[in-house]
C-alpha cells in the first residue's frame, strides 16, 4: 500500500543545533516529495520539491532535504535552527499515476529550546 | 502577488446550520482541493476539482458539497455542520505538481 511516515511526533532542539526530520514512504516507484512548514492558525508553506535529479534538495528559510532511493527516505534539514523554525512540519507524496493528490505524513512538532 | 485567498478566516457556526466558506485565487491554477485538517492531524483531502470536474474522495461525508462556479473560486458547502467537523478548512491550488495553500478558514461548530 502507498504510505508515507513522520515517525517522530515531536523533536525538541537548541537553537543553533543541527536539525534532522525524518520522512520515509511506501511506494513502487519514486513519487514527487514535499516538505511543508506550518505555524499556528496557519496555512502551509512548501519549504522544498523533489522530482528528479540532484537528491539533495535546496529550500527556503535554509532547509535542504535528501532524496534517498535505497532507504525510501526523505529528511529535511538544517545545519543550525533558529527558535522562529518552531512549527509542524509535514512530508508530503505525490503518487505518480494517482492523480494530482498530496498524501500527508502524520507530522512532526519541532519545538527550538532558546 | 498571485495568492489563495480564503474568506472567513475564523466562522463560527451553529450545530446544524449551513456554513459556506469560500476560496478564491489569482494564480490561474486548473486545480483546486479542499483540505480538512482536525486539532494535531495531518490534512485530509475532502474534494478536487480539475477544471470544471469533480472528484469526491471516497470518504467524505455527503454532508460536504462544494461549488466551482469558475476558475477562481471554489466553495466548500457543509450542509449540516456537526461537533465533529470543527477544524481547520485549507483550500489549495495546483498546476503541475506544485501546490499553494490559503491561510486556511478555522470553522467552530457550537
Amino acid at each position: 500500500a502507498q504510505s508515507v511516515t513522520q515517525p517522530d511526533i515531536h523533536i525538541t532542539v537548541s537553537e543553533g543545533a543541527s536539525l534532522e526530520l525524518r520522512c520515509n514512504y511506501s511506494y513502487g516507484a519514486t513519487p514527487y516529495l514535499f516538505w511543508y512548514v506550518q505555524s499556528p492558525g496557519q496555512g502551509l508553506q512548501l519549504l522544498l520539491k523533489y522530482f528528479s535529479g540532484d537528491t539533495l534538495v535546496q529550500g527556503i528559510k535554509g532547509f535542504e532535504a535528501e532524496f534517498k532511493r535505497s532507504q525510501s527516505s526523505f529528511n529535511l534539514r538544517k545545519p543550525s535552527v533558529h527558535w522562529s523554525d518552531a512549527a509542524e512540519y509535514f512530508c508530503a507524496v505525490v503518487f505518480t499515476g494517482g492523480g494530482n493528490k498530496l498524501t500527508f505524513g502524520t507530522g512532526t512538532q519541532l519545538k527550538v529550546e532558546l | 502577488d498571485a495568492m489563495v485567498i480564503q474568506n472567513p478566516r475564523y466562522q463560527v457556526t451553529q450545530f446544524g446550520k449551513p456554513v459556506t466558506l469560500s476560496c478564491s485565487q489569482t494564480l490561474n491554477h486548473n486545480v483546486m482541493y479542499w483540505y480538512q485538517q482536525k486539532s494535531s492531524q495531518a490534512p485530509k483531502l475532502l474534494f478536487h476539482y480539475y477544471d470544471k470536474d469533480f472528484n469526491n474522495e471516497a470518504d467524505t461525508p455527503d454532508n460536504f458539497q462544494s461549488r466551482r462556479p469558475n476558475t477562481s473560486f471554489c466553495f466548500l458547502d457543509i450542509r449540516s455542520p456537526g461537533l465533529g467537523d470543527a477544524a481547520m478548512y485549507l483550500c489549495a491550488t495546483s498546476q503541475g505538481t506544485s501546490m499553494f495553500f490559503g491561510p486556511g478558514t478555522r470553522l467552530t461548530v457550537l
